[in-house]
């Protein structure tokens, strides 16, 4: 079936570290991905996003790539903040699909002094 | 601009009662979304309004849930009898066009709903 598999959290990093989030995907056709982070008491904010094979999405400092072959969207940053904690999603859309997105479970990152 | 903005941000109702969930879309958005994420677990689609039509209710989980958008404004999302199940975080999407492919959706900060 189409779905989104992320990795498990909660992640916790010291300040500075670099992060990885996996993120995988099943779908039929080409999907577009993305990246939606929900910060402490706020709303889901798209983070970045990649529409076909081999494009990177990049904003503040993240980056993840469209890997066609792998089916893996993996979000990286190479040194946290404190700032940086929050619940991270990864999300699928299908062409043609609107805004329906599939989204996986979130992965929770805390980022400690 | 003001986001999207949902009402109330919390609910606690005992199980058996009615709750309705309000979202005001950003305005001149056509296309509003209604998410559920239950207790960890993903986000779940629930259905997609057009203006006023329901375009895409697939992910409706049951007849206890009814959602609206009477003149294509904001939409309702009623539970009615809630069940302990129903907890969770409730959001909201808007997105401005159709085609060739959507713009990006903006989502609300959600309701969270406790059903006891």
């Amino acid at each position: 079936g189409n779905s989104v598999t992320q990795m498990e959290g909660p992640v916790t990093l010291s300040e500075e570290a670099f992060l990885t989030i996996n993120c995988t995907y099943t779908a039929t056709g080409y999907p577009s991905l993305f990246w939606y982070v929900q910060y402490p008491g706020e709303g889901l904010q798209l983070l970045l996003k990649a529409t076909k094979a081999d494009d990177k999405g990049s904003n503040k400092g993240f980056e993840a790539t469209y890997r066609k072959e792998t089916t893996s969207f993996h979000l990286e940053k190479g040194s946290v903040q404190v700032s940086d904690s929050a619940v991270y999603f990864c999300a699928r859309k299908l062409t043609g699909g609107g805004n329906k997105l599939t989204f996986g479970t979130g992965t929770q990152l805390k980022v400690e002094l | 601009e003001a986001g999207v903005t949902q009402f109330p941000s919390h609910s606690v109702i005992e199980k058996g009662q009615t709750v309705t969930l309000r979202c005001d879309p950003i305005s001149g958005h056509d296309n509003l979304y209604w998410y559920r994420r239950v207790m960890g677990k993903e986000i779940k689609f629930l259905l997609h309004f057009v203006k006023e039509s329901k375009q895409d209710e697939s992910g409706m989980p049951n007849n206890r849930f009814l959602a609206e958008r009477t003149g294509g404004t904001y939409s309702t999302l009623k539970v009615q009898p809630a069940e302990l199940e129903d907890s969770g975080v409730y959001f909201c999407a808007s997105s401005q066009d159709r085609a060739p492919d959507h713009t990006e959706a903006f989502f609300g900060q959600g309701t969270r709903l406790t059903v006891v």
